[in-house]
């Protein structure tokens, strides 16, 4: 079972609808997590961090659910603009007590008019 | 703004070279990390660094070498490539967190090196 997994999609939604993904993981013990966007051909970029207690930034809240070991991104009132690919992110353990961070394979998101 | 650079966008080289990938970051961050990202794939990490002259393996390391000599600089390093190396080179570099534990804080990419080995 892959550490950090994703539905790849792609989600094909109208504008205006909302749209929720997850990323399950399989180590209870990770820590830090975040959800980052990539548009074709460029870098990926930090979109949230997610918290326990949730967070929200404008159309976009993403929530940790520690206990079934999953995070989701919420994301309201959909536009063109937000056609990309979101990647999670979980930093699970490692040997010497660091944590190395992975990734999830991107959920694709197509937004239309 | 934190900057990563890297040394190329686009790379093509042949079987058996020595290819050299140099990444660069203006923003004293101690952490730096090189991946592959691939279709299907995603991103994968290769290896990555917590500090000058310290490496440590990712998930795909074969194949690969690293260096960082200077806190700023790290360099990805293959040896003798092959034509399944052929990929997308992303690096990323972050602050390093707080603790022994060294939980991760966010990571800036650079705009990634397309390696196409024939």
């Amino acid at each position: 079972r892959k550490e950090v997994e994703q539905d790849p999609g792609p989600f094909n939604v109208p504008e205006g609808a909302t749209v929720a993904f997850n990323c399950t993981y399989s180590n209870s013990a990770s820590q830090s997590f975040f959800w980052y966007r990539q548009d074709c051909r460029k870098e990926p970029k930090l979109l949230m961090s997610v918290y326990s207690s949730g967070n929200e930034d404008g159309r976009f809240t993403a929530q940790l659910n520690r206990a079934s070991q999953y995070i989701s991104l919420l994301i309201r009132d959909s536009k063109l603009s937000d056609s990309a690919t979101y990647l999670c992110v979980v930093n699970p353990p490692a040997s010497g007590g660091s944590y190395i961070p992975t990734f999830g394979r991107g959920t694709s998101l197509i937004v239309h008019p | 703004d934190v900057k990563v650079t890297q040394s190329s966008r686009y790379l093509v080289k042949r079987t058996g070279e020595k290819v050299f990938l140099e990444c660069v970051q203006d923003m004293d961050h101690e952490n730096m990390f090189w991946y592959r990202q691939d279709p299907g794939l995603g991103l994968r990490l290769i290896y990555f660094s917590y500090d000058v002259k310290m490496k440590e393996k990712g998930d795909i390391p074969e194949g690969y070498s690293v260096s960082r000599e200077k806190k700023e600089r790290f360099s990805l390093i293959l040896e003798s490539a092959s034509t399944n190396q052929t990929s997308m080179y992303l690096c990323a570099s972050s602050l390093l967190g707080l603790g022994g534990g060294r939980l991760l804080d966010e990571q800036y990419f650079g705009p990634g090196t397309r390696l196409t080995v024939t």
